[in-house]
């Protein structure tokens, strides 16, 4: 299995507070992604980034911020949570762009109260 | 922009038999993959099979084949003698250019001992 890690695992807040969520990989691999996953929508990306300090939006990126200073690590900021964005998360890595198959981390469920 | 459409939200199939799952994708590129994942209930995603768009045979992967019709743009997953384990949310997914991932809504798969 790929290593890739999510924390925290699960977490419950609250409206208006900041939230982070934590990807971290140790396969070097030059692509990271973030995802949410609803019912009745499927995976939608949030996020990408395609190398240290290089980031992108993907198609649900408002209330979303990313920051990638690390190889690594990938975070996806909450600035002000709202109930909206009560969901499961997921990262993935791919080692390099088109064609490449991308590895998922295990999820992240965010509640907001 | 890409779309995948995955029109039948719930199949079910009986142990041992045959089932196929549907999926169908536009895009102006010429040049892109497609997937097939597969997300269990641990909501762990598992990369199926992969098809280049370029290559004219259809891939294969043990018991789990596709038919390819890139005129059509169609692209559906045969699963053959089916198995418990194959109960699962499938999701097909569209890679291009751009290093991104759009993913169908899904279809869950529900398997009748």
């Amino acid at each position: 299995d790929a290593g890739i890690t999510q924390s925290p695992r699960h977490k419950v807040t609250e409206t208006g507070t900041p939230v982070t969520l934590r990807c971290h990989q140790t396969e070097n691999h030059r692509y990271m992604y973030w995802y949410r996953q609803d019912p009745g929508h499927g995976l939608r990306l949030i996020h990408y980034s395609y190398g240290v300090k290089d980031t992108d939006k993907g198609e649900v990126s408002d209330g979303y911020s990313v920051s990638r200073s690390k190889t690594e690590d990938f975070l996806l900021t909450l600035e002000s949570a709202t109930s909206s964005q009560t969901s499961v998360y997921f990262c993935a890595i791919s080692e390099s762009g088109l064609g490449n198959e991308q590895f998922f981390g295990p999820g992240t469920r965010l509640t907001v109260l | 922009a890409q779309t995948v459409t995955q029109s039948q939200p719930e199949m079910s199939v009986q142990e041992a038999e045959t089932v196929t799952l549907s999926c169908t994708y536009d895009t102006s590129e010429s040049d892109y993959y497609l997937f097939w994942y597969k997300q269990p209930p641990s909501r762990q995603m598992i990369l199926v099979i992969r098809q280049e768009a370029y290559k004219q045979q259809n891939a294969t992967e043990n018991r789990f084949s596709v038919n390819f019709q890139k005129a059509a743009k169609s692209f559906s997953l045969k699963i053959s003698d089916s198995q418990l384990g194959d109960a699962a949310m499938y999701f097909c997914a569209y890679g291009g250019a751009n290093s991104k991932l759009t993913f169908g809504k899904g279809i869950t798969l529900s398997v009748r001992p």
